[in-house]
């Protein structure tokens, strides 16, 4: 079964530096998402991107937070200037035709700032 | 803000009992889908609903979309400790994203 693919499972990182997290989505999907959970925590939206834009963001995406889609295979996240309450899964996402029918989620990077 | 409010938060059962796992809201959604997340795992879709009074079974599984679409139930049939889990909830937000719900945690005794 097709999979999205996440890279690393684990980033340690410094207060301060720029951590750069990897996804590649199901090879026929045209939308992509990254979520987060803090431990304990809900599922929180963060961005998603269709047609090599952005289409919606939270609040949480502020100026620190950037997608690019740098080739047809990988989506990546990048935060540049990592807190301590950066700490937390992010988890990569697509879809075939929007949310209507749900994504498929991959396993998560587990990103600690320390 | 929309909110999706899932009782109960924790659900500790016997194998073979029956459970029925509620997510509530004050908000109409487009549609709803059910996840389950296993500890250190992305979620993984189980179904998902779109019409209000909608009712779809999968295997033991019953899910259930109210008629208002403001909420939903997850039924399970004679529970197996494979069924342990983070049970989610997601209703559509606008055209882009998913909200999720605040989750059951599941615990099937053997």
């Amino acid at each position: 079964e097709p999979e999205v693919t996440q890279t690393p499972s684990h980033q340690v990182t410094q207060m301060g530096q720029e951590v750069i997290l990897r996804c590649v989505p199901i090879s026929n999907h045209l939308y992509f998402y990254w979520y987060r959970q803090i431990l304990g925590q809900k599922v929180e939206f963060l961005v998603s991107f269709y047609n090599n834009e952005i289409s919606e963001k939270s609040e949480i995406f502020d100026d620190q937070f950037s997608v690019e889609r740098p080739d047809g295979s990988n989506f990546t996240l990048k935060i540049r200037s990592t807190k301590l309450e950066d700490s937390a899964m992010y988890f990569c996402a697509s879809s075939e035709e929007g949310i209507r029918y749900g994504y498929t989620f991959g396993s998560g990077t587990r990103l600690t700032v320390v | 803000t929309q909110l999706l409010e899932q009782s109960p938060q924790f659900l500790s059962i016997q194998e073979g009992e029956n459970l029925t796992v509620y997510c509530n809201s004050s908000s109409v959604f487009s549609s709803l889908q059910w996840y389950r997340q296993e500890p250190g795992e992305g979620p993984v879709l189980l179904v998902t609903v779109v019409t209000g009074g909608e009712v779809k079974k999968l295997k033991r599984l019953t899910f259930q979309f109210g008629d208002a679409r403001k909420d939903s139930s997850l039924h399970i049939t004679a529970a197996q400790p494979g069924d342990t889990g983070l049970y989610l909830c997601a209703g559509a937000s606008g055209t882009y994203k998913y909200i999720f719900g605040t989750g059951t945690r599941l615990k099937v005794l053997a």
